[in-house]
């Protein structure tokens, strides 16, 4: 069936560090990608998305581009604060049969440090 | 900002237990979803519900787990007679669309520890 497959986590990094989370998916049609986030204490909410190959989504200065033919939407922020620590999900959304049920993977916790 | 609100935030029972999670979604949305994530594994998709009624379940949703509309606001999950592996954070979204494009709107989520 459809997947995502995320980098396992804690990624711990220092403040102004660059960083990626990688994120790749299985699927059997042609899916629209999305992060998601989740601050302490809070439900997750949309970070970007990108809905067709090459696309590339982008808010809060992170980034991540549709590549159809790695199947991946890596997350990419050239110089992260503190504020980003979070825990980071890669989605995919697919008809199947009708269905637009989202996927989710598992999450990527990012610890920034001063 | 309008948002999707859960409760509790952490409810803790006894195996056998039955336990409803309450959910508020945003008002002027029509699809909601209930999804879990046991610790450490993915975000589990549970149910979706559209027009007061079942849209589409997973195979985890089993006679054990039931949704419910009681009113114009609420959506609840109650789960009959719970089990260990029941212990999941459960996640409560909703949206105005149900598109491929479409972005869904998530509570802050409420632990469940069946002991």
């Amino acid at each position: 069936g459809d997947s995502v497959t995320q980098m396992e986590g804690p990624v711990t990094l220092s403040e102004e560090a660059f960083l990626t989370i990688n994120c790749t998916y299985t699927a059997t049609g042609y899916p629209s990608l999305f992060w998601y986030v989740q601050y302490p204490g809070e439900g997750l909410q949309l970070l970007l998305k990108a809905t067709k190959a090459d696309d590339k989504g982008s808010n809060k200065g992170f980034e991540a581009t549709y590549r159809k033919e790695t199947t991946s939407f890596h997350l990419e922020k050239g110089s992260v604060q503190v504020s980003d620590s979070a825990v980071y999900f890669c989605a995919l959304r697919i008809s199947s049969g009708g269905s637009y049920i989202p996927t989710f993977g598992r999450g990527t916790s990012l610890i920034v440090h001063p | 900002e309008p948002e999707v609100t859960q409760t509790p935030s952490h409810q803790v029972t006894q195996m056998g237990q039955e336990v409803i999670l309450r959910c508020v979604p945003i008002s002027n949305h029509l699809y909601f979803y209930w999804y879990r994530q046991i610790l450490g594994q993915k975000v589990e998709f549970l149910v979706s519900f559209y027009n007061n009624e079942i849209s589409e379940k997973s195979e985890i949703f089993d006679d054990q787990f039931s949704v419910e509309r009681p009113d114009g606001s609420n959506f609840t999950l109650k789960i009959r007679s719970t089990k260990l592996e029941d212990s999941a954070m459960y996640f409560c979204a909703s949206s105005e669309s149900v598109g491929r494009t479409g972005e869904l709107f998530f509570g802050e989520g409420s632990r469940l520890t069946v002991l």
